[in-house]
């Protein structure tokens, strides 16, 4: 099946350690992206690649950092830095320029410990 | 510079009566605009989606918008509540660049018998 897997779904994280998210697509869309979601603040933009071995900051993207290495996947590594990293996130593609909707995996909660 | 602001971080209705969900944008070239809802434990779903064409937009279960350049509002609507409306929405805009998809804070939509 063509899709978004997203892995751990359940993720946790102890002090000062740095933990990646995995996101890989077999959709062969150019576009992809990891958002952060917290109750009440909607969904926001961490970093996106809009084709290999390139990408940009989002709005959130301090703490984080990413890699485009493969069309396929583009995993999210949380550092240390991030001092608060407990949340919902959520990688997404889109391969079209005109069309733009997204596509998304189903989501990985880090916490805490 | 993009941004989206939902005006309304809580609607509630009575089933059978209408829904307005607010949406303004801000952008420096011409937006793509989208709705997405997400319900309970389940994923983002695209309502419907503005790319310059016709102002009024139709999405799927009986949702609609209404692209305002003058007014820079993107509002949703559905003439008729239904219990299943019962969800969060997500206002979207894409127009600085292409890939670069920003959300809404949401709006919960509840649903009253």
């Amino acid at each position: 099946d063509g899709g978004i897997t997203q892995s751990p779904k359940y993720l946790f994280r102890k002090e000062g350690q740095n933990v990646t998210l995995s996101c890989e697509q077999n959709l062969n869309h150019d576009a992809m992206y990891w958002y952060r979601q917290d109750p009440g603040q909607g969904l926001r933009l961490i970093y996106y690649s809009q084709i290999v071995n390139d990408f940009q900051k989002g709005d959130i993207a301090e703490g984080y950092s990413v890699s485009r290495e493969k069309k396929e996947s583009f995993p999210l590594t949380v550092t240390s830095a991030q001092k608060n990293p407990t949340a919902f996130y959520l990688c997404a593609t889109t391969g079209d320029r005109d069309n733009e909707k997204l596509f998304f995996g189903s989501g990985t909660q880090l916490s805490v410990l | 510079a993009q941004s989206v602001t939902q005006l309304d971080s809580h609607v509630s209705v009575s089933e059978g009566t209408p829904v307005l969900l607010r949406c303004n944008y801000s952008s420096s070239y011409s937006p793509s605009l989208f709705w997405y809802v997400q319900h309970p434990n389940k994923g983002l779903q695209l309502l419907l989606k503005y790319t310059s064409a016709a102002t009024l937009v139709k999405g799927i279960n009986g949702f609609e918008a209404e692209f305002k350049k003058s007014e820079t509002s993107f509002h949703l609507t559905k003439p008729s509540a239904h219990m299943s409306d019962a969800a969060e929405y997500f206002c979207v805009v894409s127009s600085d660049s292409w890939g670069k998809l920003q959300f809404g804070a949401g709006t919960q939509v509840v649903v009253t018998p």
